[in-house]
């Protein structure tokens, strides 16, 4: 199954722009992932999928167009133009992989993303 | 609009079973291609997969705890429960219920539970 990987952390100036990456581990170029937002104590809120041709599908409900997704060779990433403090919060990718009794869903370590 | 919500007791001790309902609105567990799972949250901690119920009944476990899980769903009820045998205090989380939608999405999630495990 695959492995995502994600730094533990990221920071950015109100204004700005921040790319975080998520890593799937090797022989998974070809997987989607999935992006969510995490603000501090809340629940989890579906951002993009993507794939190596960039988004998959529509935003999640509400995300603005400030976020956008890229996806290259193992690397999927989440790019937040023009950030608001609004965006300060954790930042997880996740797929799911297998079928039947191999099915899983596996996510990354998550990045926590301030707003400087 | 799509609602889900976390019940079930905040508090259990070692050994025992924890049952968990995810009482959702906005959709039917009944239109293929729909999904609920089960993810948490330790303290400070990535997200684990636990468990997805398809609409047709079939049923997925994360591997590593597929021994202690048991997933139901009551569609008349919009209810989905879970149940983890045998709680340890690192099962201590924060428990989320979440809609998969038809193209595999988990795109909705509750506001999660917390669950301490102590004695």
């Amino acid at each position: 199954q695959p492995v995502l990987t994600q730094p533990p952390s990221a920071s950015a100036s109100l204004g700005a722009s921040v790319t975080l990456t998520c890593t799937l581990s090797s022989g998974y170029s070809n997987y989607k992932v999935d992006w969510y937002q995490q603000r501090p104590g809340k629940g989890p809120r579906f951002v993009m999928r993507v794939g190596t041709g960039g988004i998959v599908g529509s935003k999640g409900d509400g995300i603005p167009d400030r976020f956008s997704v890229l996806g290259s060779g193992l690397n999927r990433y989440l790019t937040i133009k023009n950030i608001q403090e609004e965006d300060e919060s954790d930042y997880h990718c996740g797929a799911d992989h297998g079928s039947g009794s191999n099915f899983v869903w596996v996510f990354g370590g998550g990045t926590k993303l301030t707003v400087l | 609009q799509i609602t889900l919500k976390e019940s079930g007791p905040t508090l259990v001790k070692p050994t025992q079973t924890l049952t968990l309902t995810c009482t959702f609105s906005g959709f039917s567990l009944s239109t293929s291609g729909v999904g609920v799972g089960w993810i948490r949250q330790p303290p400070g901690k990535a997200l684990e997969w636990l468990a997805l119920i398809y609409w047709d009944d079939d049923k997925r476990y994360s591997p590593s705890l597929k021994s202690r899980l048991t997933i139901t769903k009551d569609t008349s009820k919009n209810q989905v429960v879970l149940t983890m045998t045998n709680m340890d205090p690192v099962d201590t989380a924060t428990y989320y219920c979440a809609h998969r939608n038809s193209s595999g999405i988990l795109c909705y999630w509750g506001q999660g539970t917390l669950v301490t495990v102590s004695s």
